[in-house]
């Protein structure tokens, strides 16, 4: 039972517009959602996360929304660039689990030029 | 900039020989985790330290995987006998308490002819 999914394998996307990565859960115990970017070569890079208690993160150009009612989260990159392109992990924590995280398996993004 | 170290980088060896991976968790961080890659999946979680002592291996095939922390500096990860369905690339991370982001290492790219 996969508990954290993101159903698109790969997105591609011009320079300068949105991108937009989608991930749902199913375990309601999860309270933290994490986005993880990576490179070829090297490990994943923690790059944004949320607090249930929270519907909306932003940090720059990105920007990650939860909705708790859907056990969805989504990451936008506005705008994109081409150093964007990498494989965008999302990942959720419980509090009971001390940290432990659940990843999805990835979704590639290309930003084209 | 602090980081994960993993060695080796690579790894190539005949099935049914022991594989051992090394991983330096960042100074101060008190929990270590260790990810397997596949190509047909996403980061699966094997097994996790706090403060030495192992939380969680309930990810890890027990026949023929083992995790320790000999000290706080390094955390091993061993595989013995090794098997072709083993070839992954395997990710060390680190994380203080109460911390959710973790930072990776660049991992260990393993693979068993």
């Amino acid at each position: 039972d996969q508990q954290v999914k993101q159903n698109s394998p790969s997105l591609s996307v011009q320079e300068g517009r949105i991108s937009i990565l989608n991930c749902d859960y199913t375990n309601s115990m999860f309270d933290y959602f994490l986005w993880y970017k990576k490179y070829p070569a090297e490990g994943p890079t923690f790059l944004i996360s949320i607090s249930s208690i929270k519907d909306k993160n932003e940090d720059g150009r990105f920007t990650v929304f939860l909705n708790k009612s859907a056990k969805h989260l989504s990451l936008h990159i506005v705008p994109s660039q081409p150093g964007d392109s990498a494989v965008y992990f999302c990942a959720a924590s419980t509090n009971t689990n001390a940290g432990k995280s659940t990843f999805g398996d990835g979704t590639t993004l290309t930003v084209k030029p | 900039d602090a980081r994960v170290t993993q060695t080796p980088r690579d790894k190539v060896t005949e099935m049914g020989q022991e594989v051992t991976m090394r991983c330096q968790p960042i100074l101060g961080h008190n929990t270590v985790f260790w990810y397997r890659q596949t190509m047909m999946q996403g980061l699966e979680l094997l097994a996790y330290f706090r403060n030495r002592a192992p939380l969680d291996d309930s990810g890890m095939p027990k026949d023929r995987f083992s995790a320790e922390m000999p000290d706080a500096t390094l955390a091993t990860l061993k595989i013995q006998p090794s098997e072709p369905r083993d070839s992954a690339v395997y990710f060390c991370a680190s994380a203080r308490t109460g911390d959710y982001g973790y930072t990776f290492g660049s991992g260990t790219r393993l693979t068993v002819v």
